[in-house]
């Protein structure tokens, strides 16, 4: 069955460095999104692609976050310059359609030290 | 605003027992779209399904029902006959027309099932 991946699984990185997340949406989907999770707490939308642009983002998606589609099957967030808060599950999620059911990877943990 | 609510925090029932999982949204749009999302201990959010809000046809896949009330804004899950493989976090989430690209989840319950 198709999945959503990404990679690395767990990433811990010092505050003040960038860090990129990795993921592969399913192959013949063509939204993308990331939402995170801190530690305890419920999902929250950070932001989604189409068409090679962003569709919506959310207020926590500020200029330190950035996403791209670098080729075919990947699609990536990058984070500028990490903070303590930045600690947290970060989930890569895709869909067919726009309104239809997201299928999530299963995150990336991010500490940031 | 859009808004899911699942008040409870955590619920405990020993095996087999029947158990249900409420959730009531908010939403000033009449195209919605409601889910659940199921997150077991290894963490990963797994897809459990989807209802528009022009079908309030209650929903059945095994173990597993969802009834949808319009009047009441509220989308509650049952699991019947509960197993210990249940145990996760369960996730209501909703999806306004207007902004198709974005999920809004609620806060979760965490159902715990004992042996």
């Amino acid at each position: 069955e198709p999945e959503v991946t990404q990679t690395p699984s767990h990433q811990v990185t010092q505050m003040g460095q960038e860090v990129i997340l990795r993921c592969v949406p399913i192959s013949n989907h063509l939204y993308f999104y990331w939402y995170r999770q801190i530690l305890g707490q419920k999902v929250e939308f950070l932001v989604s692609f189409y068409n090679n642009e962003i569709s919506e983002k959310s207020e926590i998606f500020d200029d330190q976050f950035s996403v791209e589609r670098p080729d075919g099957s990947n699609f990536t967030l990058k984070i500028r310059s990490t903070k303590l808060e930045d600690s947290a599950m970060y989930f890569c999620a895709s869909s067919l359609e726009t309104a239809s059911e997201a299928f999530f990877g299963q995150g990336t943990r991010l500490t940031v030290v | 605003a859009q808004k899911v609510t699942q008040a409870q925090t955590e619920i405990s029932v020993v095996e087999k027992e029947d158990v249900t999982l409420d959730c009531v949204y908010e939403t000033r749009d009449t195209t919605y779209y409601l889910f659940w999302y199921k997150q077991p201990p290894s963490g990963e959010l797994v897809f459990l399904i989807r209802r528009n809000s022009f079908d309030e046809q209650n929903e059945i896949s095994g173990r597993y029902s969802w009834n949808f009330q319009k009047s009441t804004s509220s989308f509650n899950f049952t699991i019947t006959a509960s197993q210990v493989v249940d145990s996760a976090v369960y996730f209501c989430a909703l999806m306004e027309y207007s902004s198709a690209s974005k999920i809004i989840f609620g806060s979760g319950t965490r159902l715990s099932i004992r042996p």
